[in-house]
């Protein structure tokens, strides 16, 4: 399968400082990627959607100004975390896919911990 | 009703066995179903996708899809204690937008 690598895979910041987390399509153009949240024992909620070259689309109750998401090119795309607090802590993952196939394939999470 | 509904589990089945798990979903207009695996503290991996009608194996894999039921299915034959993880289920939306997905079954397989 097509690789996704997304970078750190764990980070501790202090809380209200930003974090940025970084998700690469590494041998496909992904021009569409997705970003998750996973809390412990629970299921992947979708964050937002976003197309290369256009501003995301963020779920029902997703604050967009606190979850910075940008996709400037076909093989990258960013969420930064602004202003973190404890409740924020909790496994982000992107997943990415080209225009040709409809499988997604996942980076390898990042663990966030805010103290 | 949620878009995408497994039961959350845990399914145990012996080493060996057939292990069953099941989703449903709830937009008709979906064409993409997708089953991942999930270890505990990783990120979700592809096992198989299935865009059609019936059976669609690989290895000791295999999906089943019922678009007038809204249901699909995966089977584990042969189950090892490798397998115990959690199974996602995933469709896309109408139009393929985005993919849901279900909450997950825990699989374990005992030795």
């Amino acid at each position: 399968g097509a690789v996704v690598s997304q970078h750190p895979s764990w980070v501790i910041c202090k809380s209200g400082t930003s974090v940025k987390i970084e998700c690469r399509s590494l041998d496909f153009q992904a021009t569409t990627m997705f970003w998750y949240r996973q809390f412990p024992k629970q299921s992947l909620m979708l964050m937002a959607t976003s197309n290369e070259g256009s501003k995301a689309t963020y779920e029902q109750g997703v604050e967009k100004d606190k979850f910075l998401i940008n996709h400037a090119s076909l093989t990258l795309s960013t969420l930064t975390v602004t202003s973190a607090h404890p409740e924020d802590s909790s496994f982000y993952i992107c997943s990415a896919r080209d225009t040709v196939n409809t499988e997604a394939f996942f980076g390898q999470g990042t663990r966030l911990t805010v103290v | 009703q949620k878009e995408v509904e497994q039961n959350s589990g845990p399914l145990s089945v012996p080493e060996g066995a057939i292990a069953s798990l099941n989703c449903t979903y709830s937009d008709r207009g979906s064409q993409s179903f997708f089953w991942y695996r999930q270890y505990s503290g990783k990120s979700p991996e592809l096992i198989m996708f299935i865009y059609s009608n019936g059976d669609k194996e690989d290895g000791r894999f295999t999906a089943q899809l019922n678009k007038a039921s809204q249901y699909v299915s995966l089977l584990i034959r042969d189950s090892q204690p490798s397998d115990s993880a959690t199974y996602l289920c995933a469709v896309t939306n109408t139009g393929g937008f985005k993919t849901i997905f279900g909450a997950g079954t825990r699989l374990f397989v005992k030795a």
